[in-house]
């Protein structure tokens, strides 16, 4: 079962911050919140992850509550290119799982001109 | 960061037929896994093919209807077996270089069976 709920769709106006959520209301305490998306006919690509503390690279921004019970991936200006879907993942390597990655449904985000 | 590529990239088979397919990463990795993606639906983990040691197949998936090689640490390959309509789907591989949970994807091979 995913352990994550992501609303199923958003959308984001061209140049706009998209702020994508991710409830992960079990995550225990040594699981890493991941973040990947997939734009059509395309293999997913890694964006971001982090533990507890807020991370930011390239291309987003991760923010992770204190209780880490949820999160939110910032686009800070999305572009046409951004259109995707969104997955939030919880991974750790912990009881052998090697850090696999159970993929939910995600979030279509459509960015709009 | 790994660039991984998958061969071939599509194919269109027979009901009871197999298919092989390969994947090659560009610098030597442990950790691969294979992916199943139904159409419309996310991703489904097939197994872990770590090099070494025998590969490791999630629930609903088996041995001799997808067996996997890794003959070494930048080389897999999945094969699907006795295929049926039901298996057409895209088949993707990853490869997690550092053993920390960033995966890198090869773009897939999307399969149709007839």
């Amino acid at each position: 079962d995913a352990k994550t709920t992501q609303p199923p769709s958003m959308d984001c106006a061209e140049g706009r911050a998209a702020n994508l959520p991710c409830n992960h209301s079990t995550i225990s305490g040594n699981e890493y919140v991941y973040w990947y998306r997939q734009i059509h006919s395309q293999g997913p690509q890694y964006i971001i992850h982090g533990l507890k503390n807020n991370e930011t690279n390239e291309m987003a921004s991760l923010i992770i509550t204190e209780d880490r019970k949820s999160s939110t991936l910032i686009l800070p200006h999305a572009t046409l290119r951004d259109t995707a879907v969104y997955y939030c993942i919880v991974s750790g390597n912990s009881g052998g799982s090697n850090y696999k990655l159970t993929f939910g449904k995600g979030t279509l985000l459509t960015v709009n001109p | 960061s790994a660039v991984i590529s998958q061969k071939p990239s599509r194919d269109i088979c027979q009901r009871g037929t197999s298919l092989t397919i390969q994947c090659q990463v560009d610098s030597q990795v442990t950790m691969m896994f294979w992916y199943r993606q139904q159409p419309g639906q996310s991703l489904t983990l097939i197994a872990t093919a770590n090099q070494g040691s025998e590969a490791t197949y999630e629930s609903g998936f088996v041995i001799d209807k997808f067996p996997i090689s890794r003959p070494n640490l930048t080389f897999s390959t999945l094969t699907v077996s006795n295929m049926s309509p039901e298996d057409s789907s895209i088949y993707l591989c990853s490869v997690d270089p550092i053993a920390g949970g960033d995966q890198y994807f090869g773009a897939g091979t999307r399969l149709s069976v007839l």
